[in-house]
């Protein structure tokens, strides 16, 4: 099992929004930048939100990231069959001194 | 542009040695800390390592600590696993990730771009 907790589905439908979730501890969430990577079906992960809430350059603003406490989340709005993918969240444990992964979080765009 | 490159991947008989590359262009790869990442087939990411550009600091997860060596050679732009006593559970792809930004810390989950990756079979 992954240290960051990340449900292993979700889906919507086109247009709409949705969130999902990555919650971790103090030692890693708790008090380190949170990253979030997205990745396409047979192809190579991709950062997608940097620093907690940051988006590089290229990625639509219809991605955004948030951070509370131990807890954080990728939110996609007006969602795109493009956006089907797997979201992994992650960032660097202290306790561990590692990255830390969640598990990955597969959106279905129905 | 910029671009990682993986190679050395293959199958190994478990107990066996690989040595994984990356090549590097398109950035001042002396200036940013560099990582391996893996993915079992079908499973998640996994961190395995990181090596700060001086190569002053690294390190490890601790399912390969004392098994993988991290290097690198800033004069050839290129990033080396050396993997050594490998196990089934090694099996993965293999990504060569760098850096965000060339002045994040070392202890950071800030990767981008991503090498294509290099399959790693440890199989009898």
């Amino acid at each position: 099992q992954s240290v960051l907790t990340q449900p292993p589905s979700a889906s919507g439908t086109p247009g709409q929004r949705v969130t999902i979730s990555c919650s971790g501890s103090s030692s890693n969430i708790g008090s380190n930048y949170v990253y979030w990577y997205q990745q396409l079906p047979g192809t190579a992960p991709k950062l997608l939100i940097y620093k907690n809430n940051q988006r590089p350059s290229g990625v639509p603003d219809r991605f955004s990231g948030s951070k509370s406490g131990t807890s954080t989340s990728l939110a996609i709005s007006g969602l795109r069959s493009e956006d089907e993918a797997d979201y992994y969240c992650a960032a660097w444990d202290d306790s561990l001194s590692s990255v830390v992964f969640g598990g990955g979080t597969k959106l279905t765009v129905l | 542009e910029v671009q990682l490159v993986e190679s050395g991947g293959g199958l190994v008989k478990p107990g066996g040695s690989l040595r994984l590359s990356c090549a590097a262009s398109g950035f001042t790869f002396s200036a940013y800390t560099m990582n391996w990442v893996r993915q079992a087939p079908g499973k998640g990411l996994e961190w395995v390592s990181v090596l700060s550009g001086s190569s002053s600091y690294m390190y490890y997860a601790d399912s390969v600590r004392g098994r993988f060596i991290i290097s690198r050679d800033n004069a050839k732009n290129s990033l080396y696993l050396q993997m050594n006593s490998l196990r089934a559970e090694d099996t993965a792809v293999y990504y060569c990730a760098r850096a965000h930004s060339d002045t994040q810390p070392v202890q950071t989950g800030g990767f981008d771009p991503w090498g294509q990756g290099t399959l790693v079979t440890v199989s009898s």
